[in-house]
């Protein structure tokens, strides 16, 4: 199947600090989905992306479609104490039909330190 | 909000018990979808609908089936429970006419098996 690799795995940062993550494909996709999830929480979608070198903003929270359509990065401007938790990728192929063809990242946990 | 409750939140069981957990949604959406999730898997589709009585299988349906009776209802059970099915269960509609029909999900029903 589809392999999505997201790093970095952890990140503690300074409050007020800018994070990025990113993730890669061994394939091409042709959407991109940035989730976030808080403790005890189902994920939450952050930013969707459809086209390749699409650039999208959400607030302080900013995702980029690659070029090549096998990566996606997400960044965070001056980071706050609600911005903890655990960010994934997740990619659309071309598979298409109901089962959705959406392949997950392992999560980005951020930690942020007063 | 996407309108899906999740039941139980918690449950603790032993080898070898059947367990079935229930989505239940508010917002008449077609396509439904079990995922687990776990330590260094990201999320992993088990089952999802198309529509009532139309289900089919995802990456790791061994050990669970599925069951729509109705639009607002998908149960996934598990017939005979083990302990590599404890795990964090997620139910996920698919909205469509809000971008594009991504996926949004359920708060997670948290399993164990002693």
């Amino acid at each position: 199947g589809q392999q999505l690799n997201q790093s970095p795995q952890s990140m503690f940062i300074q409050e007020g600090e800018d994070v990025s993550m990113n993730c890669t494909s061994s394939s091409i996709f042709n959407t991109w989905l940035w989730y976030k999830q808080d403790p005890g929480e189902g994920p939450v979608l952050l930013i969707a992306l459809y086209k390749a070198g699409e650039l999208t903003s959400n607030g302080r929270l900013t995702a980029q479609f690659g070029i090549t359509r096998k990566d996606s990065f997400l960044n965070i401007s001056a980071s706050i104490p609600s911005d903890v938790g655990i960010y994934f990728c997740a990619g659309r192929g071309y598979s298409g039909g109901g089962a959705d063809g959406l392949t997950f990242g392992k999560g980005t946990h951020l930690i942020i330190q007063p | 909000d996407a309108g899906i409750t999740q039941s139980p939140r918690h449950k603790v069981t032993e080898t070898g018990t059947p367990v079935t957990l229930r989505c239940h949604q508010t917002e008449n959406h077609r396509y439904m979808y079990w995922y687990r999730q776990d330590p260094g898997h990201g999320l992993r589709l088990i089952h999802y609908s198309y529509g009532v009585k139309d289900t089919d299988k995802g990456e790791v349906s061994d050990g669970y089936s599925v069951s729509r009776s109705k639009t607002e209802d998908f149960l996934l059970t598990l017939e005979s429970a083990t302990s590599s099915q404890t795990s964090v269960y997620f139910c996920a509609i698919k909205a469509l006419g809000q971008n594009t029909g991504e996926l949004f999900f359920g708060e997670g029903s948290r399993l164990t098996v002693l």
